[in-house]
């Protein structure tokens, strides 16, 4: 059951750079996506959000789009941070269910 | 900042045996959740719960596992007769509404 895929285990970005996150989806029942950051042994913290009627959402240094058509989302961050480094799961929800489906996580690491 | 907690950290159990573990969710939010994570794989929903009932569960929620609000501010998860493959992260989450959920830190559970 592969319905949310981050096809990228990894990615190593400088500090100050963008980091590009990239998560597909197959359900077109998702209306609602959202992005968590998880550090070790913590737990998976929520960072920011999109409903399928936007297409863009912003906070700070974050920015999700949402290509509805490609079934497919991006985070950027920009500055990256070493603070940032940590793993991102891109999650969904669709229509009346209430669970969140999780893709397997990018893990993001900032170099300073 | 208010937040979902979780205990214990780490529970060791025997194969067969029954462990309880243990959220207090955000005081004022309404719907409670158990996720787990299989070393290496991704955050699998396991059960929903919204006005003291049950209002979604996955395949993997089978008759081992049972949840309950006992009083007005923990929720638990039981699972009857533990087997290996139930070693995984447990993550407790909350919510005033869907679909942005906050979890806890989780407790790691050790099947020997």
């Amino acid at each position: 059951d592969q319905q949310v895929k981050q096809n990228s285990p990894s990615l190593s970005v400088q500090e100050g750079r963008i980091s590009i996150l990239n998560c597909d989806y197959t359900n077109s029942m998702f209306d609602y996506f959202l992005w968590y950051k998880k550090y070790p042994a913590e737990g998976p913290t929520f960072l920011i959000s999109i409903s399928s009627i936007k297409d863009k959402n912003e906070d700070g240094r974050f920015t999700v789009f949402l290509n509805k058509s490609a079934k497919h989302l991006s985070l950027h961050i920009v500055p990256s941070q070493p603070g940032d480094s940590a793993v991102y799961f891109c999650a969904a929800r669709g229509g009346s269910n209430y669970k969140l489906t999780f893709g397997k996580g990018t893990l993001l690491t900032v170099n300073p | 900042e208010p937040e979902v907690t979780q205990t214990p950290s780490h529970q060791v159990t025997q194969m067969g045996q029954e462990v309880i573990l243990r959220c207090v969710p955000i005081s004022n939010h309404l719907y409670f959740y158990w996720y787990r994570q299989i070393l290496g794989q991704k955050v699998e929903f396991l059960v929903s719960f919204y006005n003291n009932e049950i209002s979604e569960k996955s395949e993997i929620f089978d008759d081992q596992f049972s949840v309950e609000r006992p009083d007005g501010s923990n929720f638990t998860l039981k699972i009857r007769s533990t087997k290996l493959e139930d070693s995984a992260m447990y993550f407790c989450a909350s919510s005033e509404g869907p679909p942005v959920e906050f979890f806890g830190p989780g407790t790691r559970l050790t099947v020997l």
